[in-house]
């Protein structure tokens, strides 16, 4: 059973649309982390949302955590090429130091 | 300052073999994670060392997979005798101590790719 479902799993757009990611699950965490990982390289960290219905912006990115605190969004305004690779989203799994990715949203911006 | 390393970037072994493969983490990190990600699958946790201890290796596959921590600097990771299913991408990441549980940042090697065949 997969903790983390992630959707849609491919995503090819234009550049300049707008999109929107998702990572849901049937349980409750404290917080949640999205991470963006391009080709060849490890996953890095974008933001982490703690709160129960928090938006937080980074630039052309807008994350939001829903208000059970069980699942999350990544809207991404204006696509840019730069922006394509794998979003991945992760939690830490209750008393314990185990973190849980998702199986995440591969994105493509096409210029 | 540099990041997470890890050693080799690729490895192509036969069944049966050994290969042991090396993090480096960010210096001064005392957290250092494994996690590994099997072809079209999620990464999945291995274990988790803070310093030279073991917190958590629940996400260990099994007893052909030995992980080591010497001196709370860097890692490694062997696997022996090595099975097909082994093959994957396996990552390393650190992090310092201090941050809350789940809000830690944590920076991760550029993974090494093995095959075996």
């Amino acid at each position: 059973t997969q903790l983390l479902e992630q959707s849609p799993q491919f995503l090819s757009i234009q550049e300049g649309e707008n999109l929107t990611v998702y990572c849901n699950s049937s349980s409750v965490f404290s917080s949640l982390q999205w991470y963006r990982q391009e080709p060849g390289e490890g996953p890095v960290l974008l933001v982490t949302v703690v709160t129960g219905g928090e938006v937080k912006k980074l630039k052309r990115l807008t994350f939001q955590f829903g208000d059970a605190r069980k699942d999350s969004s990544l809207h991404i305004t204006a696509a840019q090429p730069g922006d394509t690779g794998l979003y991945l989203c992760a939690v830490l799994t209750s008393g314990t130091y185990k973190y849980i990715f998702g199986t995440g949203t591969r994105l493509k911006v096409l210029a | 300052e540099a990041g997470v390393t890890q050693f080799p970037s690729h490895s192509v072994i036969e069944k049966g073999q050994t290969v042991t493969l090396r993090c480096d983490p960010i210096s001064g990190h005392d957290n250092l994670y494994w996690y590994r990600r099997v072809m079209g699958k999620e990464i999945k946790f291995l274990l988790h060392f803070v310093k030279e201890s073991k917190q958590d290796e629940s996400g260990m596959p099994n007893n052909r997979f030995l992980a080591e921590r010497t001196g709370g600097t860097y890692s490694t990771l062997k696997v022996q005798p090595a099975e097909l299913e082994d093959s994957g991408v396996y990552f390393c990441a650190s992090s310092p101590i201090g941050y809350v549980r789940g809000q830690e940042t944590q920076y991760f090697g550029p993974g090494t790719r093995l095959l075996v065949l």
